[in-house]
């Protein structure tokens, strides 16, 4: 069925890193644009990354620009976001989700979301 | 948040309540709205896209509808599996995607 599968949160210090994953299935992943999007414990939505379907366009909210990455492997069926210089507030699930386009073009909404990876980032 | 939501609402089995969205005109008055559903301990799901489509499975007691920069999620014959966070969302031309802050749906 289709699903995204993400990976690779956990502890890390103020001003490290970590590299989150997310494993698509059940759909032609180079057809769609990415997003990952993430939930502070007991907050809202907060939009991170977004990416095209080649990868050749990417969007970051302010809050993570420069220090955030996001990347897509279609061969391997892969999104990625490499989180850098990380601070307490990027403390959060972090869902993959997929737009709900297709075609290669951008959608209207994210119609597929991963479970999520939980990110702390505390000394 | 950049699209603002009552954070809270309540209704009772049965009845019909909303759930109010407001943005700008670079993102709601420009763009299509959609609503996500968020059960406890759960990721979201998608509820209405483009303004008042539901995707397949959503029930049809889930609407939406949209009016210049304000956009509303309704939602009838209320049942207790419905006690859930509300979240609008839409693109903004400002190249980023901007959600609400969240509502909080109590069924009494």
């Amino acid at each position: 069925q289709v699903q995204l599968v993400e990976s690779g949160g956990g502890l890390v210090k103020p001003g490290g890193s970590l590299r989150l994953s997310c494993a698509a299935s059940g759909f032609t992943f180079s057809d769609y644009y990415l997003a990952w999007i993430r939930q502070a414990p007991g907050k809202g939505l907060e939009w991170v990354s977004y990416i095209s379907s080649s990868g050749s366009s990417i969007y970051y909210a302010d809050s993570v620009e420069g220090r955030f990455t996001i990347s897509r492997d279609n061969a391997k069926k892969f999104l990625n976001l490499q989180l850098n210089s990380l601070r307490a507030e990027d403390t959060a699930v972090y869902y993959c989700a997929r737009d709900n386009g297709g075609n290669g073009d951008s959608g209207d909404a994210f119609d597929i979301w991963g479970h999520g990876t939980m990110v702390t980032v505390s000394s | 948040s950049v699209l603002t939501q009552p954070p809270s609402a309540s209704g009772t089995p049965g009845q019909r309540v909303t759930i109010s969205c407001s943005g700008s005109s670079s993102n709601i008055g420009s763009n299509t709205v959609n609503w996500y559903q968020q059960l406890p301990g759960t990721a979201p799901k998608l509820l209405i896209s483009f303004d008042n489509q539901r995707p397949s499975g959503v029930p049809d007691r889930f609407s939406g509808s949209k009016s210049g920069t304000s956009a509303s999620l309704a939602i009838s014959g209320l049942q207790s599996e419905d006690e859930a966070d509300y979240y609008c969302a839409a693109w903004d031309d400002r190249l980023y995607w901007v959600f609400g802050g969240g509502t909080k749906l109590t069924v009494l």
